[in-house]
C-alpha cells in the first residue's frame, strides 16, 4: 500500500499562499494523487487530482516531483473559508483496496 | 451535482444489536464505498463495491458486512454492534475508474453504547 504522510496541522492568514505535502515514498507506478477538502460535519470534497508534473485548476495547483514520491498542494492567497482538513489519496492502481487516504492536514486560517 | 445521500445524521445503538447504515446516490454511479472516520486515523475503506451484487473488503472489515441490492443504494452492516465500532461511518460513490473522484455523503456518526 502507498501510505501517505501528511503533517497533522498548518496555521496561515489571510492572503498567503499555502503549500501541504504529501509524501508517498512507495507510490506505484500507475497510481493517481488526489486530493480532498473536509469541512466540519460534512464529508470530504475532491479538489484536485494528478498524475505528474503540475495541475492548475479554479482553486488550486497540485505539484509532483518526477520521482513522484511527494506531492504538494498549493492554495493561492487563502482566505477564512479556507479553514478545513485536507487529505491526500494515494492509489487505486492495484484494485481499489489499495487506495489509501492520508491522515489529514488541518489549516486553520486567521485574519 | 452528484448528491451522495445517508439515511442518517447521528444514530445510537446498543452493544450487540444489528444495526444498519443506508447510503443512497443519484448519479447512476457504478462504484460506491464505505469509509470509518476517526480522529488521529483519517478515512479507512471499511467495503466498497463496483457493480450491484458485487464487493470488495478495503482496509477494515472485521465486523462489517455490506449490501447491495440496487446500483443506487449500498448498505453497511454490523451484524452485532460493539463500542469499538463507534465512529463517524461516510458513504462516497465514483464512476468507473481506479482514479476517478469519489463524491461523498455528509456521514453518519454512530455512537455504540
Amino acid at each position: 500500500l502507498a501510505k501517505t504522510t501528511q503533517p497533522i496541522s498548518m496555521d496561515s492568514y489571510e492572503g498567503q499562499e499555502v503549500n501541504i505535502t504529501c509524501s508517498h515514498n512507495n507510490i506505484a507506478t500507475n497510481d493517481y494523487i488526489t486530493w480532498y477538502q473536509q469541512f466540519p460535519s460534512q464529508g470530504p470534497r475532491f479538489i484536485i487530482q494528478g498524475y505528474k508534473t503540475k495541475v492548475t485548476n479554479e482553486v488550486a495547483s497540485l505539484f509532483i516531483p518526477a520521482d513522484r514520491k511527494s506531492s504538494t498542494l498549493s492554495l493561492p492567497r487563502v482566505s477564512l473559508s479556507d479553514t478545513a482538513v485536507y487529505y491526500c489519496l494515494v492509489g487505486g492502481a492495484k484494485g481499489y483496496s489499495t487506495l489509501t487516504f492520508g491522515k489529514g492536514t488541518m489549516l486553520l486560517v486567521s485574519p | 451535482d452528484v448528491k451522495v445521500t445517508q439515511s442518517s445524521r447521528y444514530l445510537v445503538k446498543r452493544t450487540g444489536e444489528k444495526v444498519f447504515l443506508e447510503c443512497v446516490q443519484d448519479m447512476d454511479h457504478e462504484n460506491m464505498f464505505w469509509y470509518r472516520q476517526d480522529p488521529g486515523l483519517g478515512l479507512r475503506l471499511i467495503y466498497f463495491s463496483y457493480d450491484v451484487k458485487m464487493k470488495e473488503k478495503g482496509d477494515i472489515p472485521e465486523g462489517y458486512s455490506v449490501s447491495r441490492e440496487k446500483k443506487e443504494r449500498f448498505s453497511l452492516i454490523l451484524e452485532s454492534a460493539s463500542t469499538n465500532q463507534t465512529s463517524m461511518y461516510l458513504c462516497a460513490s465514483s464512476v468507473t475508474g481506479l482514479n476517478q473522484p469519489q463524491h461523498f455523503g455528509d456521514g453518519t456518526r454512530l455512537s455504540i453504547l
